[in-house]
Order: C-alpha cells, then sequence, then structure tokens
C-alpha cells in the first residue's frame, strides 16, 4: 500500500528566503507525482505535475523535482512572499488514472 | 486547465437527513470523477471512483449504502451522504481529468456540516 509523507508538517519563514518542501512515497512504481496548494477551507490548486520519466518541473519560482529510485520529491519555492502561505500537498499516481494518493502536507507561513 | 465546478461550497444539514454534492467538468468530459474526503487538519483520503454509466468503485471502509454515487452523465458526478450523522462533518471534494490527460483537477470541495 502506498503511503506519502511531507516533512517539515510545518514551516514558518520571512519573506524573500527560499524553501524546500520534502515529499516521500514508499512504492517507487508511480505513474507521476502532482503538487497541490491548498488555501484554509478552500480547494486544491495544482501547481505541478512531474511524469515518472521526468526529473523535475518548473513553473516561475517554483520547482519541483523528481527521484523514483529513492522514492523522493522536492519542491523548492524561490524568493517566499507572504501570498505562498498555505498548505502544500503532494500526492503520487500509480495509475494512469487520476486516483490520487495524498501526502500529510506542509502548512507554510511567510511572513512580511 | 481543465475548470471543476463543485456545489455547495458550504452546507449544514441536521442529523438523519440527506445531503447531496454536485461535481461538473465545465470545459470537458470526464469518464472518470474522484471523490475524497478531508478531516481536520488531515490529509485527502480516496473515497470512491465514479464511473460514468456503471457503478462506483469504494475504496476499503467507506459505506457505499450511506455515500451514493451516480455519474450519470460525462460532465456530472453527484456524492449523496444519506442518513449523515455529525461524524460524517467533513470537507468533501471531488476531482477529474480530461481524456488522455493525466493532470488531476480538483473541484472547490464543500464543507458539510451536521448538527
Amino acid at each position: 500500500k502506498q503511503e506519502v509523507t511531507q516533512i517539515p508538517a510545518a514551516l514558518s519563514v520571512p519573506e524573500g528566503e527560499n524553501l524546500v518542501l520534502n515529499c516521500s512515497f514508499t512504492d517507487s512504481a508511480i505513474y507521476n507525482l502532482q503538487w497541490f496548494r491548498q488555501d484554509p477551507g478552500k480547494g486544491l490548486t495544482s501547481l505541478l505535475l512531474i511524469q515518472s520519466s521526468q526529473r523535475e518541473q518548473t513553473s516561475g519560482r517554483l520547482n519541483a523535482s523528481l527521484d523514483k529510485s529513492s522514492g523522493r520529491s522536492t519542491l523548492y519555492i524561490a524568493a517566499s512572499q507572504p501570498g505562498d502561505s498555505a498548505t502544500y500537498l503532494c500526492a503520487v499516481s500509480s495509475t494512469g488514472f487520476q486516483k490520487l494518493v495524498f501526502g500529510t502536507g506542509t502548512r507554510l507561513l511567510v511572513s512580511p | 486547465g481543465a475548470v471543476v465546478s463543485q456545489h455547495p461550497s458550504r452546507v449544514i444539514c441536521k442529523s438523519g437527513t440527506s445531503v447531496k454534492i454536485e461535481c461538473r467538468s465545465l470545459d470537458f468530459q470526464a469518464t472518470t470523477m474522484f471523490w475524497y474526503r478531508q478531516f481536520p487538519k488531515q490529509s485527502l483520503m480516496l473515497m470512491a471512483t465514479s464511473n460514468e454509466g456503471s457503478k462506483a468503485t469504494y475504496e476499503q471502509g467507506v459505506e457505499k449504502d450511506k455515500f451514493l454515487i451516480n455519474h450519470a452523465s460525462l460532465t456530472l458526478s453527484t456524492l449523496t451522504v444519506t442518513s449523515a450523522h455529525p461524524e460524517d462533518s467533513s470537507f468533501y471534494i471531488c476531482s477529474a481529468s480530461e481524456p488522455m490527460n493525466t493532470e488531476a483537477f480538483f473541484g472547490q470541495g464543500t464543507r458539510l456540516t451536521v448538527v
């Protein structure tokens, strides 16, 4: 059974810092990995999707890497801003259908 | 990206009543949609897979008679929480993907409170 863990559970940083969020999964036979952002009481916003054959994806200040063999992914956020404050979730899919197993999440707070 | 709309965003109901939540794919057809549940300060857990034109597939531990799923068209799936109890209070959220696209898009979620 696939299990997804995220470290740290919570993170508080001053504005402008670069930061790294970690995600690990127990079964390396994944189809893809997706990073999401969730604001309090809201739905999920897709940030980055990495296919199993890819090593990384970039979008603006965000960069996600994937090391499938070791069961790890990282989300790098450059020059953090208060608007980045949210919970970040990683999720893996083991099939072509988007049946996702979610991580425990990292609650990020960026202070002005 | 594709747009998935979920309604209502919030609902409060009395114990013993039923509540219907709708999930629509607005600009694409989805033969498969997924329903997740999120308890406070926990991550999302898959409840069931909604299949257009056939029965839903439920995850282990999810009562299919309590959480009725209907996927009557290629753009609409509904989740009905029957005989709701306070322990059913949770955040319910659906997802769908475009055909030939592996990226999942989520609705806005529904906050259900059973009093």
